[in-house]
């Protein structure tokens, strides 16, 4: 069974710095999704970014960059310039695209990211 | 825009009761599932559906019921509700080989 492993339950970072957020995660498969979502306080599940596993390059979307790993399945999340709206929790996800896994997320535990001013 | 609508946001219940919490969405797409969501534990499937008329169980799917007789309504049922169902649920949908659209989520207190 796929399990997704978030080993920092709490990060904390200063306005305007840098933030990295561990995600590690294990399957047999080779064709799946990888993906970051944010929960802030309003409890909407957001989607932050998402990495196919067979494209090599590292997705970005604006201040939020993965650092991808296949193999050594990691899939960390980098926050730049952490502005007071990014303290959320953050939730990795896996989800394999074989037909008869593809219907299913699978999340880590989440980290808290609080956001000092 | 709609997307995934779920009603209430808020429930308590006594135990013993049942309820349906209702999920609709409008963006035509073939799955859908429902998580529960606990302090800790992420968020774990409870049961989902590939289309109209198909659904089966997830990770934790006792105590729950789940029908879909249309593309768009995916309701979960509550049959006796316990205080072990004390939670945040989510319904969420998707298309194949792409990422899911969460519902804002309902806060069911069973006391």
């Amino acid at each position: 069974a796929q399990t997704v492993t978030q080993s920092q339950p709490e990060m904390s970072v200063q306005e305007a710095e840098t933030v990295t957020l561990s995600c590690t995660y294990d399957t047999s498969e080779s064709d799946y999704y990888l993906f970051w979502y944010k929960q802030p306080p309003s409890r909407q599940m957001i989607l932050v970014i998402r990495q196919e596993a067979y494209k090599q390059q590292n997705a970005t979307e604006n201040r939020f960059s993965v650092n991808f790993q296949k193999a050594a399945k990691s899939f960390s999340l980098k926050i730049s310039d952490s502005q007071l709206g990014d303290a959320a929790m953050y939730f990795c996800a896996y989800r394999a695209n074989s037909g008869g896994s593809n219907y299913k997320l699978t999340f880590g535990k989440g980290t808290l990211l609080t956001v000092n001013p | 825009n709609a997307g995934v609508t779920q009603t209430p946001k808020f429930q308590v219940l006594k135990t013993g009761q049942s309820m349906t919490l209702q999920c609709a969405q409008d963006m035509n797409h073939e799955y859908m599932s429902w998580y529960r969501q606990d302090p800790g534990m992420g968020l774990r499937l409870i049961h989902y559906s590939v289309g109209a008329g198909i659904t089966d169980q997830g990770e934790v799917p006792n105590g729950y019921n789940v029908s879909r007789s249309t593309t768009e309504d995916f309701p979960l049922r509550l049959l006796s509700a316990a205080p072990s169902q004390t939670s945040v649920y989510f319904c969420a949908s998707s298309r194949p080989r792409h990422e899911a659209f969460f519902g804002q989520g309902t806060r069911l207190t069973v006391v």
